[in-house]
């Protein structure tokens, strides 16, 4: 079945420093990737999605592209802020929008 | 508010109960979805509603876990003879479609003693 794992945490880093959260899939068809995050006392969140090999999906200065030949989603931020510390789970879903499956989630802390 | 909000924010029951989680998801959303997400670990899929019929249920456990969405809005998960390791928090989301970003509830923290 369809599965993702992400690198575990927690990442700690200080304020400005560059961020990579490793995501690969397995899969099968075509599916979508999405990074959602959860801020502290709040919901999960979508944050950025790519729907088609080589997509790159960005929002808030995180970026990701879809790696259909490392079958990869890697979450990319060039410049982190501590109001970006948070937990950020990797996902994908079916070629037709089903079966969502999120990976087990990694905690950033950003330290001023 | 607009967003998706779930009903309790926490329950404590004792093993063997019953107990039933509500979602009221985000107006006009006709897909709404359970996922259960313990301890540590990312959302677990439950089962998904495409109006008032459940479209996938192969995300239940077992038996004892029901959900229902009779007017194809506010939908009820219940669990019977609840068991320790229902423990968890239930996390529910509604989308306009099935291809469309999930919006997720804030959860129901559920605890089994």
């Amino acid at each position: 079945g369809n599965s993702v794992t992400q690198m575990e945490g927690p990442v700690t880093l200080s304020e400005e420093a560059f961020l990579t959260i490793n995501c690969t899939y397995t899969a099968t068809g075509y599916p979508s990737l999405f990074w959602y995050v959860q801020y502290p006392g709040e919901g999960l969140q979508l944050l950025l999605k790519a729907t088609k090999a080589d997509d790159k999906g960005s929002n808030k200065g995180f970026e990701a592209t879809y790696r259909k030949e490392t079958t990869s989603f890697h979450l990319e931020k060039g410049s982190v802020q501590v109001s970006d510390s948070a937990v950020y789970f990797c996902a994908l879903s079916d070629n037709y929008g089903q079966n969502f499956v999120f990976g087990p989630g990694t905690r950033l802390s950003v330290l001023p | 508010g607009a967003g998706v909000s779930q009903t309790p924010s926490n329950k404590v029951t004792e093993k063997g109960k019953y107990v039933e989680l509500r979602c009221d998801p985000i107006s006009g959303h006709t897909a709404l979805y359970w996922y259960r997400q313990s301890l540590g670990q990312g959302p677990e899929f439950l089962i998904y509603f495409q109006g008032t019929g459940a479209a996938d249920d192969s995300g239940l456990p077992n038996d004892r876990f029901f959900a229902v969405r009779p007017e194809g809005s506010v939908s009820t998960l219940k669990i019977q003879r609840t068991e320790r390791g229902d423990s968890a928090v239930y996390l529910c989301a509604s989308s306009f479609s099935i291809h469309n970003e999930q919006f997720f509830g804030p959860g129901t923290r559920l605890t089994v003693l």
